[in-house]
């Protein structure tokens, strides 16, 4: 079965350290995104990218890092410069950026804890 | 700047019909989706429109008018699985960067 896989499912990090998301696709999708949600928030866009060795910042990057290196992979490394990193995160792919339609298929999401 | 806007809470009683509200301002215009996301889950996609009018899928429909900035999601025959929060989604630019809204969350009650 195609999908979109991160892991973990639940994370739980000391304040100050270094940790990364993991987003894995099977969908060969060009596209893929990275968002945090808040409790009670909708979703606000951390980084994209279009194709490989290419991204973008979006609204809330600040204090996150990305790579894509291959296309079936996106992971996301949230450091210790983000203020407030607790939050639920999700990983979505698109076929391409252009073109009808706006189905994004998301991951199951990692639930980040910072203690 | 771009927002979206929505109610936050809607209830609705089991086999009931209720329609979720959303309004925009962006720069750009080029569809409005709709996502459905339970408790704990992933959003999982609904619909999207990208001109004026209603498409039907099943017991969801969504309307979408574009003078207005407006659009909502219908849902009928409400069942209890129905409990969840929707998002709204406009995409603004010539790319599939969407911008979401805060969500609607639908309590179903027997």
């Amino acid at each position: 079965d195609g999908g979109i896989t991160q892991s973990p499912k639940y994370l739980f990090r000391k304040e100050g350290q270094n940790v990364t998301l993991s987003c894995e696709q099977n969908l060969n999708h060009d596209a893929m995104y990275w968002y945090r949600q808040d409790p009670g928030q909708g979703l606000r866009l951390i980084y994209y990218s279009q194709i490989v060795n290419d991204f973008q910042k979006g609204d809330i990057a600040e204090g996150y890092s990305v790579s894509r290196e291959k296309k079936e992979s996106f992971p996301l490394t949230v450091t210790s410069a983000q203020k407030n990193p607790t939050a639920f995160y999700l990983c979505a792919s698109t076929p391409s950026l252009a073109g009808g339609g706006d189905t994004q298929y998301f991951g199951p999401g990692t639930r980040l804890t910072v203690l | 700047g771009q927002s979206l806007e929505q109610p936050s809470e809607v209830t609705a009683v089991e086999g009931a019909i209720v329609q979720i509200n959303c309004t925009y301002q962006t720069s750009g215009f080029y569809g409005l989706s709709w996502y459905q996301q339970h408790d704990g889950g992933a959003p999982t996609f609904l619909s999207y429109n990208a001109l004026d009018g209603l498409e039907e899928t099943g017991r969801f429909s969504s309307f979408l008018s574009r003078s207005d900035s407006y659009g909502y999601l219908l849902l009928q025959e409400l069942q209890m699985k129905d409990s969840a929060s929707y998002f709204c989604a406009v995409r603004s630019e010539g790319f599939q960067k969407l911008v979401f809204g805060t969500g609607t969350r639908l309590l179903v009650s027997p």
